[in-house]
Formats: C-alpha cells, sequence, structure tokens
C-alpha cells in the first residue's frame, strides 16, 4: 500500500520554541492534510491543502504542500504546552485517507 | 466540521464475546462512514469504508465476518467485534464523510480490552 514517511519521530521542545515536521511520500497526491490527535481522543484536521505549493495558515499552524505534490510540512510558531499531542499527515488516495506514522511533540515549559 | 460520537468510550469483555461500537453523526447525514483501528504508538489503519445502505468495503487482511458493520442510517454505523480475542484490544475510531471524502471528522475512539 502507500507509505508515507514522517519525521521527526519525535520532539521535546522548550515552550516558546517553534516547530517544524514534514511527510514524504514515493508518489504523487493531490490533497494532503494535517492532524492533531490528543489522547484517548479522535483526530482533528488542523489545515487541508490542495494544491501544489500551496501555504496555508491556521493560528500559529502553517503548512505547505510541496511543488513536486511529494511532500508536506508543518510549522507551529511559539510553541504551548497545549501543542502536546501527536501530529499526523495524511494524504487522499482514491476516496481513503493514508496516514503517517505521526509525530509526537512534547512541550517543556 | 461533523460533530461525531462514540459509544462506548471505553469497554472491557471477555474473550469469546462480541462487542458493538456505535459511531453517531449527530449534525450531518454521513452517506460514508470510515473505521479505524490505532494500537499503541500506531497510526490509524483504516478497516473499512460504511456506505448507508449497502454492505461495507473491507481493506485487505480485515475480516468481515469478525468485523460486521452495519450503516443502516445515515446519521448511525456500527461495528460489532465478533468472538474477540486479547489481539483485537485497540482503539477503534471512526470518521463521518459527507463530501468530498478527505472532509472526514473523526469520533473520539472506542477503547476496547479483550481479557
Amino acid at each position: 500500500g502507500q507509505q508515507l514517511n514522517q519525521s521527526p519521530q519525535s520532539m521535546f521542545i522548550q515552550e516558546g520554541e517553534d516547530v517544524s515536521m514534514n511527510c514524504t511520500s514515493s508518489s504523487i497526491f493531490n490533497t494532503w492534510l494535517w492532524y492533531k490527535q490528543d489522547p484517548g481522543e479522535g483526530p482533528v484536521l488542523l489545515i487541508a491543502l490542495y494544491k501544489a505549493g500551496e501555504l496555508t495558515s491556521n493560528g500559529r499552524l502553517t503548512a505547505q504542500f510541496g511543488i513536486t505534490r511529494k511532500d508536506s510540512f508543518l510549522n507551529i510558531s511559539a510553541s504551548i504546552p497545549s501543542d502536546v499531542g501527536i501530529y499526523f499527515c495524511a494524504v487522499l488516495y482514491g476516496n481513503k485517507l493514508v496516514f503517517g506514522a505521526g509525530t509526537i511533540l512534547r512541550v517543556k515549559s | 466540521g461533523a460533530v461525531v460520537s462514540q459509544h462506548p468510550s471505553r469497554v472491557i469483555c471477555k474473550s469469546g464475546t462480541s462487542v458493538k461500537i456505535e459511531c453517531r453523526s449527530l449534525d450531518f447525514q454521513a452517506t460514508t462512514m470510515f473505521w479505524y483501528r490505532q494500537f499503541p504508538k500506531q497510526s490509524l489503519m483504516l478497516m473499512a469504508t460504511s456506505n448507508e445502505g449497502s454492505k461495507a468495503t473491507y481493506e485487505q487482511g480485515v475480516e468481515k465476518d469478525k468485523f460486521l458493520i452495519n450503516h443502516a442510517s445515515l446519521t448511525l454505523s456500527t461495528l460489532t467485534v465478533t468472538s474477540a480475542h486479547p489481539e483485537d484490544s485497540s482503539f477503534y475510531i471512526c470518521s463521518v464523510a459527507g463530501g468530498p471524502s478527505h472532509e472526514q471528522y473523526f469520533g473520539p475512539g472506542t477503547r476496547l480490552t479483550v481479557t
């Protein structure tokens, strides 16, 4: 099946620092999504990207859809304690979502 | 986005018994619902796609006779884990999609523990 390579696997950062994570694929996808999952909860959609090269922001979050359509990154600026969680990239494959392995974010206050 | 609920949020059952998990779309008519399974520290894996009024489509490796899915209305889909075994212990999450399927809204998940 399709695989997404998401990195880093985990991050432990100081409150106030900026965070960057990315996803790559060997295949081209036309829709990239970023979700956040809190412990014991379902994922929540943060940002959806539909156009190659697109840069989209949602508050302190910024995500870009790579020009090759094979990658995407998510940046979080000025991290705060509630940013803690697991961040997943996902792509639309047919009518299904395929998820990356996730990036665990821990914030030290 | 759509508001999705799941019931129960946690369930413990004995090996060999069956467990039913409900997924409800509270404010959205969901023609399609998806069921995922997530093992600890792993990503979400799609189990099946549930279409209202028709049979579910299962992913490769998922036994349709073990994981029974019923999508009888636009607001309710159920997943029944039959003859549960400890290896079925997992976090089961549903999502709903009313339009383009990338607009998926997830439920809060159900933690199943089989003893």
